[in-house]
C-alpha cells in the first residue's frame, strides 16, 4: 500500500533562514509526490509535484523540494523562510498508478518566528 | 481560477440530525472529492466521485453517503450524525488525469461541523 510519513508535527525557523519540512514515502512503482499548504483558515493550496524528471521540483512562493529516490524522501525547502510562511504543510503519494486519489500525509506545522 | 465553494464555513448540528454538506466547482472537473481533517491524522479520504452519479468509497466511508446527480456539484450527508463526526470537512476536484501525467486537486475553504 502506498503511504507517506511526516516525521515532525511542527518545524520552527527564525525568518530569513533556510527550512526544510521532511517527508519520507513507501510506493510500489514509480512514485508521484505532491506537497499542498494550507494557510490558517483557507483550504489546502498545491505548491508542486514530482511525477519524473529531475529530481528539484520548484513550485510556488519559492519552495522547492527535493526527490531523493535512495533515501525514499521529498522534502520540502526554501532557502529564506518569511513569517508569512507560517502554514500547516501536508505532503501526499498518488494511490496508485491508475488513480487521480491521494494519501496525504498528517501535516507539519511550520512556525517561522520575526 | 478554479474555484471550489462549500455551503457553510461552520455548522452546529445535534447528534442524529441528518446532516447535508453541499460543494461546487466551477471548472467542469470529472473528479470531485470529500476529506475530513482532524489534527494528527491529516486528510483522510471519505468518498470519491469520477462522474455524474458514479461514486468510490475512501478509507473512512461509515456513517457517510454522498450524491452526485451533476457535475458541478456533489454533496456528502451524515445520515445520523454523532459527536465522533464533529471535524473539518474539506471538498476538492480535479479533472480526469490521463497518465503519466497527474492533474492537481483544488480545494475549498473547508466546512467545520460541530455535533453536540
Amino acid at each position: 500500500a502506498q503511504s507517506v510519513a511526516q516525521p515532525e508535527d511542527q518545524v520552527n525557523v527564525a525568518e530569513g533562514n533556510p527550512l526544510t519540512v521532511k517527508c519520507t514515502y513507501s510506493v510500489s512503482g514509480n512514485p508521484y509526490l505532491f506537497w499542498y499548504v494550507q494557510y490558517p483558515n483557507r483550504g489546502l493550496q498545491f505548491l508542486l509535484k514530482y511525477i519524473t524528471g529531475d529530481n528539484l521540483v520548484k513550485g510556488s512562493y519559492g519552495f522547492e523540494a527535493e526527490f531523493n529516490k535512495s533515501q525514499t524522501s521529498f522534502h520540502l525547502k526554501k532557502p529564506s523562510a518569511l513569517v508569512s510562511d507560517s502554514a500547516l504543510y501536508f505532503c501526499a503519494v498518488r494511490d496508485g498508478y491508475n488513480t487521480d486519489k491521494l494519501i496525504f500525509g498528517t501535516g507539519t506545522r511550520l512556525q517561522v518566528f520575526p | 481560477d478554479v474555484k471550489v465553494t462549500q455551503s457553510s464555513r461552520y455548522l452546529v448540528k445535534r447528534t442524529g440530525e441528518k446532516v447535508f454538506l453541499e460543494c461546487v466547482q466551477d471548472m467542469d472537473h470529472e473528479n470531485m472529492f470529500w476529506y475530513r481533517q482532524d489534527p494528527g491524522l491529516g486528510l483522510r479520504l471519505i468518498y470519491f466521485s469520477y462522474d455524474v452519479k458514479m461514486k468510490e468509497k475512501g478509507d473512512i466511508p461509515e456513517g457517510y453517503s454522498v450524491s452526485r446527480e451533476k457535475k458541478e456539484r456533489f454533496s456528502l450527508i451524515l445520515e445520523s450524525a454523532s459527536t465522533n463526526q464533529t471535524s473539518m470537512y474539506l471538498c476538492a476536484s480535479s479533472l480526469m488525469t490521463l497518465s503519466p501525467s497527474y492533474n492537481e486537486q483544488f480545494f475549498g475553504p473547508g466546512t467545520r461541523l460541530t455535533v453536540l
